[in-house]
């Protein structure tokens, strides 16, 4: 099936710890997305990459680190996990360029405890 | 009817009925605008589109209008059904800036049988 596909789909771990969030997409998108959703369900975008090179970083801590091994996969590292870090993370893609929708994988839900 | 609090705002309707729902964008200089539909446990699912220099586009029972002039913009969904219960999101976009996509806060529709 042509999607955007992230793994793990839930994560529970503790504070201070190191985790990555993965992120395939089959539709020969150029550009991929993190986005987190917290408590009310609202979406912010935190990066934007496009070929491989990263366009938007947006005010996130700088223990979020993406990675693009290449246009078809950007993958999430968070560094020394905090309580705030709790939410549902979404990974998403478009073709390159205005007017066009951004496909959204089915998210990952990072509980910290 | 239609509830704004705390929480996400909520539209509640009975099956069959038609359902509008409505967003403020923030941008007047916004040139294309997507309407969301997030079921529980998935990501953002595109539903229908529209472009600046049009103000109504229609889709498979739904309907999108398009007021610059307020920057109103509304999803109407005819004859509802419960598999229409999901959290509906409008976003915009800019093709002078960085064409990422600004979402809205989101509402939750809720259709009883």
């Amino acid at each position: 099936d042509t999607a955007v596909s992230q793994t793990p789909k839930y994560l529970v771990t503790q504070m201070g710890n190191d985790k990555s969030i993965k992120c395939e997409q089959n539709l020969g998108h150029d550009t991929m997305y993190w986005y987190k959703q917290d408590s009310k369900k609202f979406l912010k975008i935190m990066f934007s990459y496009n070929n491989k090179e990263l366009i938007i970083n947006e005010t996130v801590p700088n223990r979020f680190s993406p990675k693009s091994p290449d246009k078809a996969h950007l993958n999430l590292h968070i560094n020394s996990l905090e309580l705030g870090d709790s939410a549902v993370y979404f990974c998403a893609s478009s073709p390159t360029g205005n007017n066009q929708p951004q496909h959204f994988g089915d998210g990952t839900r990072l509980s910290i405890l | 009817g239609e509830s704004v609090g705390l929480h996400l705002p909520t539209l509640s309707v009975q099956e069959g009925d038609n359902s509008i729902i409505n967003c403020a964008y923030s941008n007047s200089a916004s040139d294309y605008f997507i309407w969301y539909k997030q079921e529980s446990g998935k990501g953002p699912q595109f539903i229908i589109d529209i472009r600046s220099n049009m103000d109504k586009r229609q889709g498979q029972r739904v309907t999108v209008l398009l007021n610059k002039t307020v920057k109103h913009l509304s999803l109407q969904i005819a004859a509802t059904q419960p598999g229409d219960s999901a959290v509906y999101f409008c976003a915009e976009n800019w093709g002078g800036g960085s064409y990422i996509p600004t979402f809205g806060r989101g509402t939750s529709l809720i259709v009883h049988p």
